[in-house]
């Protein structure tokens, strides 16, 4: 079953604004993680955020976590054509080591 | 190689075939999952290997799915009697350690699936 929720399913933004999205979860976990996939291809791990952080910076993006309301933020600033791809959280609950993936949210960035 | 390598990358078969699908991982990565990814949706866990341990299958969908990984190298995942549903993208991840607890999976492009 999926842990995670990824809000909204889809985004359409111009380019050099900032895109936003949501993940909430169900049980309490170990870390949380976001990935990108550009279509036809692999994830790549953008960043991981563990249970103790509130928040955590990687260049352009900004990843915020809310154990007490079970949810995390993916902010991507001044976004670019590049930045188009789907979004994917992650979580890992406490108790296992399963990396448990929700439907993800698809960013389109239009020139 | 450097990353995870899989193959094959496209797969067409007829209902009712078997297939084969492989995973090379990153050299040195103990843990190895496989996933599932149906058009537009999320990862499906399938089955953990760590090292030598007994592998989690509590993924695997039916008993037409099974994996093997040899030691810490190569692992092979088959679907046998192929049906219309199992056509998917089949990823396969590595990872250096006890993670995800101490760190990220390392994905491979996926095998993509096609039951005709």
């Amino acid at each position: 079953s999926q842990q995670g929720e990824e809000d909204p399913q889809a985004l359409s933004i111009q380019e050099g604004e900032n895109a936003t999205m949501n993940c909430s979860y169900k049980t309490s976990i170990n870390n949380l993680q976001w990935y990108r996939q550009n279509s036809g291809r692999g994830l790549v791990h953008l960043i991981l955020i563990r249970s103790n952080e509130r928040e955590k910076h990687s260049g352009r993006l900004r990843v915020t976590l809310d154990t007490s309301k079970k949810s995390s933020s993916l902010l991507i600033t001044a976004s670019r054509a590049a930045d188009t791809a789907s979004y994917f959280c992650a979580t890992v609950p406490g108790y296992d080591y399963k990396l448990s993936f929700g439907a993800g949210t698809t960013v389109t960035v239009r020139a | 190689g450097a990353g995870v390598s899989q193959s094959p990358s496209n797969k067409v078969t007829e209902k009712g075939k078997d297939v084969e699908l492989r995973c090379d991982p990153i050299s040195g990565h103990t843990a190895l999952y496989w996933y599932r990814q149906r058009l537009g949706q999320g990862l499906e866990f399938l089955i953990y290997f760590q090292g030598n341990s007994a592998p989690d299958k509590s993924g695997l969908p039916s008993d037409r799915f099974s994996a093997e990984r040899t030691g810490e190298s190569v692992s092979t995942l088959t679907i046998q009697r192929t049906q219309q549903e199992d056509s998917a993208v089949y990823l396969c991840a590595s990872s250096p350690g006890l993670a995800p607890n101490t760190g990220e999976l390392f994905f491979g492009e996926g095998s993509r699936l096609t039951v005709l």
